[in-house]
C-alpha cells in the first residue's frame, strides 16, 4: 500500500530563510510522488511531481529511495509561500485516487 | 486553459435536506474524483468514476451517491444532511498520461463549500 507521512503539522519560517517540508513514504513497488499546495481559499493544485525533477516557484523535491523521503525544499522562503502542502502518492494508474497525508501548514513570518 | 468547474461554489442547507454538487471536468478528461475536506481536516477521498462507471470508493456515507454522465460531468447527491457534512467538496479530473511522467495527474476544482445548519 502507498502511504506517506508528513511529521510536521505546522512549520513557521521567517521570510528569506530556507524551507524544508518533510515527507516520508512507504511503498510497495516504485513510488510515484507528488506535492500539492492549497493556498488560502484557493483550489488544491499540483506543485511538483518527482519524476519530472522540475522546480516550481523555487521549490524542489528529490526522491531519496535510501531514506524513503521526498522532502520539499526552497532556499529562500517568500510570504506568498504560506499555504497547506500535501505530499501524496498516486497517479500511476488511470483511476488512482490520491491518498492525502495530514499535510503541513507553512507559515512564512515577515 | 480550461480548468475543472464546480457548481455551486457555496451552498447552505438545513439538516435533513438534500444537496446536489456538480463537477465539470477538463475537456477530454474521462476520470472524475470527489474529495471531502472538513474544517481543519485533510482532503479525504470519497468516490471516483472512469468512463461513467464507478472505479473506486472511499469513505463515502451511504446517504451520498454520485454518478458520471455521458458528457463526463459528475454529480454528488447528498441526502439527509447532517451538521458533520459541512465541508469543502473538491472534484478533480484526470486523463491519459501526463507528459513524460507517465502518471495520471489530477487537476482540482475550486471546491464547493457546503454549510449545513
Amino acid at each position: 500500500a502507498q502511504r506517506v507521512t508528513q511529521p510536521e503539522k505546522l512549520l513557521s519560517v521567517f521570510k528569506g530563510a530556507p524551507v524544508e517540508l518533510k515527507c516520508n513514504y512507504s511503498y510497495s513497488g516504485s513510488p510515484e510522488l507528488f506535492w500539492y499546495v492549497q493556498y488560502s481559499r484557493q483550489r488544491l493544485q499540483l506543485l511538483l511531481r518527482h519524476i519530472s525533477r522540475e522546480s516550481i516557484k523555487g521549490f524542489t523535491a528529490d526522491l531519496n529511495k535510501g531514506e524513503t523521503s521526498f522532502h520539499l525544499k526552497k532556499p529562500f522562503a517568500q510570504e506568498e509561500d504560506s499555504a497547506m502542502y500535501y505530499c501524496a502518492p498516486g497517479g500511476r494508474f488511470r483511476d488512482d485516487k490520491i491518498i492525502f497525508g495530514k499535510g503541513t501548514r507553512l507559515h512564512i513570518l515577515p | 486553459a480550461a480548468g475543472v468547474i464546480q457548481s455551486p461554489r457555496h451552498l447552505i442547507k438545513e439538516k435533513r435536506e438534500t444537496a446536489t454538487l456538480k463537477c465539470y471536468p477538463i475537456p477530454r478528461h474521462d476520470t472524475v474524483y470527489w474529495y471531502q475536506q472538513g474544517p481543519g481536516q485533510d482532503p479525504q477521498f470519497l468516490i471516483s468514476f472512469y468512463e461513467k462507471m464507478q472505479s473506486d470508493k472511499g469513505s463515502i456515507p451511504d446517504r451520498f451517491s454520485a454518478q458520471q454522465f455521458s458528457d463526463y460531468h459528475s454529480e454528488l447527491n447528498m441526502s439527509s444532511l447532517e451538521l458533520g457534512d459541512s465541508a469543502l467538496y473538491f472534484c478533480a479530473s484526470s486523463q491519459g498520461l501526463s507528459g513524460q511522467s507517465g502518471s495520471y495527474e489530477q487537476y482540482f476544482g475550486p471546491g464547493t463549500r457546503l454549510t449545513v445548519t
